[in-house]
């Protein structure tokens, strides 16, 4: 299973709201990541986790939060977002952090009202 | 700092001809390893092909190639007898060795490939 999955693959929240994107793997990999894509942009890393430890986090603002509960799910908790955050969080694993090639999920398209 | 350049904003190219995707970047680093990733319409992105910067030889993975120029700083990717199923936004990536004491995966602003039947 090569697959990495993602929930929900729509999103619409208020700037007051509380909510979750979830990530999961089932393919032993030790390392997840959480990107941000905007429309017509390439994707920006925003957090590394390894061995369920954040291992990078790109100057990310505090209104995202990320959790990695166990080897396969990784979370990101979202508070009082702005509409400028509105974009396509993808989020990806690999073997480890120091292998090349992530698997990429098929994104959440967040809108922020 | 890296980076990553993609001139080519769309390209178009006749299902079974062959076109080649441009890719320069820059980086101080003498160990690294680029990247060509496909993300079609339904957004999955997925791996097309690798090259570390310390092998000479050109990475081939069936149809797809590329001419990797170190010294110009240069990654091309050459798409063989294209396909229906070739057209997608082609990203092309940079990422730092796991020795550089620093992690960084970047990507350039991507080619749209449209093809043609």
């Amino acid at each position: 299973d090569t697959e990495v999955t993602q929930t929900p693959k729509h999103l619409v929240m208020g700037m007051t709201n509380k909510k979750s994107l979830k990530c999961e793997q089932h393919m032993g990999h030790r390392a997840m990541y959480w990107y941000k894509q905007k429309a017509k942009k390439p994707p920006e890393l925003m957090f590394v986790y390894s061995y369920e430890k954040l291992s990078i986090n790109e100057s990310v603002p505090s209104r995202f939060s990320p959790e990695c509960p166990n080897s396969s799910l990784l979370n990101l908790h979202l508070h009082a977002l702005q509409p400028e955050d509105s974009a396509l969080y993808l989020c990806a694993s690999s073997q480890d952090k120091d292998y090349y090639e992530q698997y990429f999920g098929p994104g959440t398209r967040l809108t922020v009202t | 700092a890296q980076t990553v350049t993609q001139s080519q904003p769309e390209m178009s190219v006749q299902e079974a001809e062959t076109v080649t995707l441009s890719c320069t970047y820059d980086t101080s680093e003498s160990d690294y390893y680029l990247f060509w990733y496909k993300q079609p319409p339904s957004r999955q992105m997925i791996l097309v092909i690798r090259q570390e910067a310390y092998k000479q030889q050109n990475a081939t993975e069936n149809r797809f190639s590329v001419n990797f120029q170190k010294a110009a700083k240069s990654f091309s990717l050459k798409i063989s007898d294209s396909q229906l199923g070739d057209a997608a936004m082609y990203f092309c990536a940079y990422r730092s060795s796991t020795t550089s004491g620093t992690y960084k995966y970047i990507f350039g602003t991507g080619t749209r490939l449209k093809v043609l039947a």
